[in-house]
């Protein structure tokens, strides 16, 4: 059954803690994104990978670090440099051929007290 | 800058009431214009991809149109179970640059 797997659903930090969201995907896709979506905002892009080893910053890059050793995983690191990191957390990817569909993975809720 | 504007921001609609919702955008070289459901507490789920003025696509109750400035889904006879928020997304350039999404309308269908 392929898809989109990101834990934990809920995540409870304090603050000045890093955090990891995981994001796992075996779709065999080659692009892997992260959004945050904050009530009214929309969503916006924190990071993105397009292959492996190799990762760009998307519009609200600071306060966030990831890593794409592998093709199925796009773990997000949340540092404690990020100033408001309470959020709901996206994971997408996209396949390198065909349509230019993005799929979803379910999100993480983290709350940061 | 590649934009998409989403309106209106909610909607309330009676059970059967159709209505449209709209997604204007202002993107050099459309690559392909995205519809997506977000139930709440949910990832998006995907519903269409347009990519060229003039295609429709329909799925249900819903049916996507696409000209050269803006984007309909159009709801006919909505039940209370299509109530989410939608959004809409666009890509310009290479296959995997990142899409640029609108804010979203919520729509609430009422029995």
């Amino acid at each position: 059954d392929g898809g989109i797997t990101q834990s934990p659903k809920y995540l409870f930090r304090k603050e000045g803690q890093n955090v990891t969201l995981s994001c796992e995907q075996n779709l065999n896709h080659d692009a892997m994104y992260w959004y945050r979506q904050d009530p009214g905002q929309g969503l916006r892009l924190i990071y993105y990978s397009q292959i492996v080893n190799d990762f760009q910053k998307g519009d609200i890059a600071e306060g966030y670090s990831v890593s794409r050793e592998k093709k199925e995983s796009f773990p997000l690191t949340v540092t404690s440099a990020q100033k408001n990191p309470t959020a709901f957390y996206l994971c997408a990817s996209k396949s390198g051929t065909g349509g230019f569909e993005q799929y979803f993975g379910p999100g993480t809720r983290l709350t940061v007290t | 800058e590649d934009q998409v504007t989403q309106s209106p921001e909610a909607l309330r609609l009676q059970e059967g009431e159709s209505s449209s919702l709209n997604c204007s955008y202002t993107v050099s070289g459309l690559r392909g214009l995205f519809w997506y459901r977000q139930d709440p507490g949910k990832g998006p789920e995907f519903l269409f991809t347009l990519y060229s003025a003039g295609e429709e696509k329909e799925k249900e109750r819903l049916k996507a149109t696409l000209t050269k400035k803006e984007s309909f889904l159009h709801i006919t006879a909505p039940k209370p179970e299509d109530s989410a928020t939608y959004l809409c997304a666009v890509q310009a350039g290479s296959g995997n640059t990142p899409l640029v999404f609108g804010k979203g309308t919520r729509l609430s269908v009422i029995a």
